[in-house]
């Protein structure tokens, strides 16, 4: 079945740089999600880019889109010790399909 | 937006006994969904969930185990029955919400642990 992968696993950052987070997916899609978790608590959706679009941005998040290489990324800028949490990349299944299908994530630490 | 509650927060539970995952939305939403989160792992769907129909389960999860009710289109039961300590997870409800419903709208969850 599809899934995302994120890459790296973990990252560990000090405070003030930035954090780059990546996601590929194997199948079509209609859009891509970034949902972030923290300390296994419920997911907060942050941003959702569909498959027409290349760049978005909200805030200190900036995700792009690459379909012909199925991959994504989400981008933090001057991050804080607030971002510390595990960011999933979450995909359609298209098709009309309101399923999600979610990587495996990547467990941010933010050092203050 | 929707604003999501789970009772319990968490819970430990002894094997061979069930329990049940309350799941309150506070406004009316058609599709409702189930996800299981072990220890570190990602999310995995079990069962979408609609009011006026059966859920539909994802492969691997099947109705004896994880009875869903869904009474009306702001709540929604998750049983997981007759639990082993392989069951040990975050339980989570969402609901989808928006225009096209592609966002996911996600409750606290439910730490259970099986002893």
């Amino acid at each position: 079945s599809q899934q995302g992968e994120e890459d790296p696993q973990a990252l560990s950052i000090q405070e003030g740089e930035n954090a780059t987070m990546n996601c590929s997916y194997k199948t079509s899609i209609n859009n891509l999600q970034w949902y972030r978790q923290n300390s296994g608590r419920g997911l907060v959706h942050l941003i959702l880019i569909r498959s027409n679009e290349r760049e978005k941005h909200s805030g200190r998040l900036r995700v792009t889109l690459d379909t012909s290489k199925k991959s994504s990324s989400l981008l933090i800028t001057a991050s804080r010790a607030a971002d510390t949490a595990s960011y999933f990349c979450a995909t359609d299944a298209g098709a009309g399909s309101y399923q999600l299908t979610f990587g495996k994530g990547t467990k941010l630490s933010v050092i203050p | 937006s929707a604003v999501i509650s789970q009772k319990p927060s968490r819970d430990i539970c002894q094997r061979g006994t069930s329990l049940t995952i309350q799941c309150q939305v506070d406004s009316q939403v058609t599709m409702m969904f189930w996800y299981r989160q072990q220890p570190g792992q990602s999310l995995t769907l079990i069962a979408t969930a609609n009011q006026g129909s059966e859920a539909t389960y994802e492969s691997g999860f099947v109705i004896d185990k994880f009875p869903i009710s869904r009474p009306n289109l702001t709540f929604s039961t998750l049983t997981v029955s007759n639990m082993s300590p392989e069951d040990s997870s975050i339980y989570l409800c969402s609901v989808a919400v928006g225009t096209g419903q592609e966002t996911q709208y996600f409750g606290p969850g439910t730490r259970l642990l099986v002893l």
